[in-house]
């Protein structure tokens, strides 16, 4: 067990445009989240997947974000457009039925310049 | 909607000394509690959780935490820190009926020589 990969793990950009990052969770965890961290906060909730469905998206979440998780595995996390307050990192993490915590991986660093 | 409340933004200690960081949550129904710790460019590695029975728990690194209900707190605790507890602590609550948890926006825990 590996543990929750996310690629690349820094990612610079120029302003408008489209980037998009990869989650490889544990194997065999069948809820998968993202989330958001921007200097000296916590983790802001984006979305949550149970298998290939995506069940919950937060507000933060605006048209220019999509995910995707097609065959219950990998994730991917798509920014159209970026700007420059979109320069975070960004978190994907993973849980099992039988897990009440949720494991995280090491995070992507976007920078938009 | 669930929020949780860190009320310390910054903790600095002496190392050997004994440190409290602070958490309380907002929610009226049965909910699972959590610290994680970040360092550096890094992940959230889990130390504790409580999900029911006794109010104190015990997790990895020497921490241990304390879920008072009443008063909705779940206050992190280390009797002697050491220099490489210097990190940032989120404290995170995940009601009983959903799958998504909630972060506080951290504490900086930063231990002195």
């Amino acid at each position: 067990d590996t543990g929750v990969s996310q690629d690349p793990r820094h990612k610079i950009t120029k302003r408008g445009q489209n980037v998009t990052f990869r989650c490889d969770p544990i194997s065999e965890h069948n809820r998968l989240y993202w989330y958001r961290q921007t200097l000296g906060q916590g983790p802001e909730f984006l979305t949550y997947f149970q298998n290939e469905a995506q069940l919950e998206k937060s507000r933060l979440l605006s048209d220019r974000f999509s995910a995707e998780r097609p065959k219950g595995s990998f994730s991917t996390l798509e920014i159209q457009r970026t700007e420059q307050g979109d320069s975070a990192m960004y978190l994907c993490a993973s849980s099992s039925e039988g897990n009440t915590e949720a494991f995280f991986g090491q995070g992507t660093r976007l920078t938009v310049v | 909607a669930q929020s949780v409340t860190q009320l310390d933004s910054q903790v600095p200690v002496f190392e050997e000394a004994p440190v409290e960081l602070r958490c309380n949550y907002s929610s009226s129904v049965s909910v699972y509690l959590f610290w994680y710790v970040q360092y550096p460019n890094q992940g959230l590695q889990l130390l504790l959780k409580y999900l029911s029975g006794s109010t104190l728990v015990k997790g990895i690194n020497g921490f241990e935490a304390e879920f008072n209900k009443s008063q909705t707190s779940f206050h992190l605790r280390k009797p002697s820190v050491h220099i490489s507890d210097t990190a940032e602590y989120f404290c995170a609550v995940r009601p009983g009926g959903s799958y998504i948890p909630t972060f506080g926006r951290g504490t900086s825990l930063i231990v002195h020589p």
